[in-house]
């Protein structure tokens, strides 16, 4: 299956941004979805895991979601900050493959 | 703290099989799983691999599957990326990050940018 995300997001500062990550093929709710944070020259870090949760020192301005009407899971990041600016990308699993998203850049006017 | 240390930048030439680390301290369990990520330059992330440390299984994804090998020394809590052979197109930056037993990955490496150059 594939994980197929939009190339770029932007909003200001103080706004709320949603990006979504769409399964190709069998159910969103089969297997959790993951959410990193990539910044320029830097490895990713981990925002959410099991759809939801925020791994400690997540800020809980991060939130996940998933929508099995839709079969697509969603980041939202609230009260957004220049340091927000950043490549998310998405990630599950299935059959011992682990598939990532192609990423969204998000851009902090 | 779990911490994952990764190799220095390698530049190689085609054809070549170059090796590289990724060495996990502070870890409190004696098994658990690292995996493999590939970052071409300018593009996303793409799982390659994992391998367990304790029971020492590994799995590829099917995309480079034949291509690399993993491999691990639990000695030294290291796992290792080494290439059959190396293409152009070899060119990128390799992460190393743990999995947890809900499979996400909750430890990154920096990484390690390997050059394919002739």
């Amino acid at each position: 299956f594939m994980l197929t995300q939009p190339h770029s997001v932007s909003e200001s500062p103080g706004k709320t941004v949603t990006i979504s990550c769409t399964r190709s093929s069998g159910s969103i709710a089969s297997n959790s979805v993951q959410w990193y944070q990539q910044r320029p020259d830097s490895a990713p870090t981990a925002l959410i895991f099991e759809d939801s949760q925020r791994p400690s020192g997540v800020p809980n301005r991060f939130s996940g979601s998933v929508d099995s009407s839709s079969n697509s899971a969603s980041l939202t990041i609230s009260g957004l900050e220049t340091e927000d600016e950043a490549d998310y990308y998405c990630q599950s699993f299935d059959d011992n493959n682990h598939i990532f998203g192609g990423g969204t850049k998000l851009t902090v006017l | 703290e779990v911490q994952l240390v990764q190799s220095g930048a390698v530049v190689r030439k085609p054809g070549q099989s170059p090796k590289i680390s990724c060495k996990a301290s502070g870890h409190t369990l004696s098994d658990f799983w690292v995996a493999w990520v590939r970052q071409m330059a300018g593009k996303g992330l793409e799982y390659m691999g994992i391998i367990s440390l304790g029971a020492a299984d590994t799995r590829y994804s099917p995309s480079f599957q034949g291509q690399v090998t993993i491999s691990a020394d639990r000695t030294i809590r290291t796992s290792y990326l080494q290439w059959t052979s190396l293409k152009a197109s070899d060119s990128a930056i390799y992460y190393c990050a743990t999995m947890t037993g809900a499979g996400w990955f909750d430890t990154w490496g920096r990484g390690t940018q390997v050059t394919v150059s002739s």
